[in-house]
């Protein structure tokens, strides 16, 4: 069945930098795009980006833009998401999920969820 | 494009009918999705589209909405629909809307 899978949770101090895998299986990889979404305790969604499995190409919000990055290993099928200089407010349970590229189409499938707390 | 949900909580009896808002700020076309999400678990697609029911949603949610207004309904909320459901502008930068909580009167 269509799953993605992604790493353990990850306790961080402030200024270090994390990366979470996400590995997708049960369909083909390039057909959609992986989107990161994260949720503070309490709190709503956001939205951090996503990436073009196929190209590589990827789309980030101002918010993020100079902290984040992800990228993919088409050989396993694995997106990542590498958040830098990490801030005790990013403690947060984050997301990685699918969606088709057209902008009709909502995410129809999500990762279990990491949780990953920054804290001296 | 801020979404604004509305209202941000409410309380309701099993089979009645809820209604949830959605206004975004400028002109989204139908680009909106709506999702429930329960405690500890990953949101979950209701709704594309404005208004197509993804596969395998109960036919009580409804979606509406065009342009910059958008609506979920439950017709008869049933136990399981206790939740806090978002709305999710779909286009380049998907934003989401700030959540309502749907608790047990």
């Amino acid at each position: 069945q269509v799953q993605l899978v992604q790493s353990g949770a990850e306790l961080k101090k402030p200024g270090a930098s994390v990366k979470v895998s996400c590995k997708a299986s049960g369909y083909t990889f390039t057909d959609y795009y992986i989107h990161w979404v994260r949720q503070a305790p309490g709190q709503g969604l956001e939205w951090m980006g996503w990436i073009n499995p196929n190209s590589g190409g990827t789309n980030y919000p101002q918010k993020f833009q100079a902290r984040v990055t992800m990228t993919r290993d088409m050989s396993t099928n694995t997106a990542y998401m590498e958040l830098n200089r990490l801030r005790p407010d990013d403690t947060a349970v984050y997301y990685c999920a699918r969606k088709l590229g057209r902008p009709y189409y909502g995410v129809d499938v999500w990762g279990q969820g990491t949780t990953v707390t920054v804290s001296s | 494009i801020p979404l604004t949900q509305s209202p941000s909580s409410l309380s309701a009896f099993v089979g009645d009918r809820v209604t949830i808002t959605c206004r975004a700020s400028q002109d989204i076309s139908n680009y909106l999705a709506w999702y429930q999400q329960k405690p500890g678990k990953a949101p979950n697609l209701l709704i594309y589209s404005a208004s197509t029911l993804q596969s395998g949603v109960p036919s009580r949610f409804r979606g509406s909405g065009f342009g910059t207004d958008f609506t979920l309904t439950i017709s008869s909320l049933q136990p399981e629909d206790f939740a806090t459901y978002y709305c999710q502008q779909t286009n380049s930068f998907p934003s989401f809307g700030g959540g309502t909580k749907v608790e047990i009167k």
